[in-house]
């Protein structure tokens, strides 16, 4: 049983455009989120991060959004890039201390088209 | 600038052969993880390591044993390997607080025939 749900296994966007990355979860225990990015051969590399007790955290051109009432969060990347064509994994954890362990999403696949 | 290095990065053994998986990180994380990612299955957590000295089981452990030789290195090994082990293997570690991500090293791609 998948707690944490991306639903769209696939992604194609233009350069330039704004990529919309979507993550379910059932858990309403989960009070830490991530998204991590894989390139192939690589191993996955952390981007950014939210703690349930805000509703956006932006870094840069990312954005992650948490809708806690929707057990619903999104990562938005403006503008697309072409070197942003990879896999992006949604991550949750619960409240666990100093040592969390995390629950992972089945990743989407983003193809950014020059 | 290494982070968490894997070794190796490729391996193709015969189904009951033994083997261990190296990891081994700079970061002076106290905390080290083992995975599986299998198509389909996303990243699933095989054992983990809080601190030197302790290991715990993940969601998938049946087959595999862990050592926290030091704070730096966390090894898995197979005893006997068996085909449902073929899979790419990464390994993580995370600093003390609770909210750091987890590090990722490159993977072993293992293939058992």
């Amino acid at each position: 049983d998948q707690q944490v749900k991306q639903n769209s296994p696939s992604l194609s966007v233009q350069e330039g455009r704004i990529s919309i990355l979507n993550c379910d979860y059932t858990n309403s225990m989960f009070d830490y989120f991530l998204w991590y990015k894989k390139y192939p051969a690589e191993g996955p590399t952390f981007l950014i991060s939210i703690s349930s007790i805000k509703d956006k955290n932006e870094d840069g051109r990312f954005t992650v959004f948490l809708n806690k009432s929707a057990k619903h969060l999104s990562l938005h990347i403006v503008p697309s890039q072409p070197g942003d064509s990879a896999v992006y994994f949604c991550a949750a954890s619960p409240n666990a201390g100093n040592n969390r362990k995390l629950i992972w999403g089945l990743g989407t696949s983003l193809a950014v088209n020059p | 600038n290494a982070g968490v290095t894997q070794t190796p990065k490729f391996q193709v053994l015969k189904t009951g052969q033994s083997m261990t998986l190296q990891c081994a990180q700079d970061m002076n994380h106290n905390s080290m993880y083992w995975y599986r990612q299998d198509p389909g299955m996303g990243l699933r957590l095989i054992y983990y390591s809080a601190s030197e000295g302790t290991t715990d089981k993940g969601e998938v452990p049946n087959g595999y044993n862990v050592s926290r030789l030091n704070k730096r290195e966390f090894s898995l090994r197979l005893e006997s390997a068996a085909p449902s082990q073929t899979s790419v293997y990464f390994c993580a570690s995370k600093g003390r607080q609770g909210n750091q991500p987890q590090h990722f090293g490159d993977g072993t791609r293992l293939s058992i025939l």
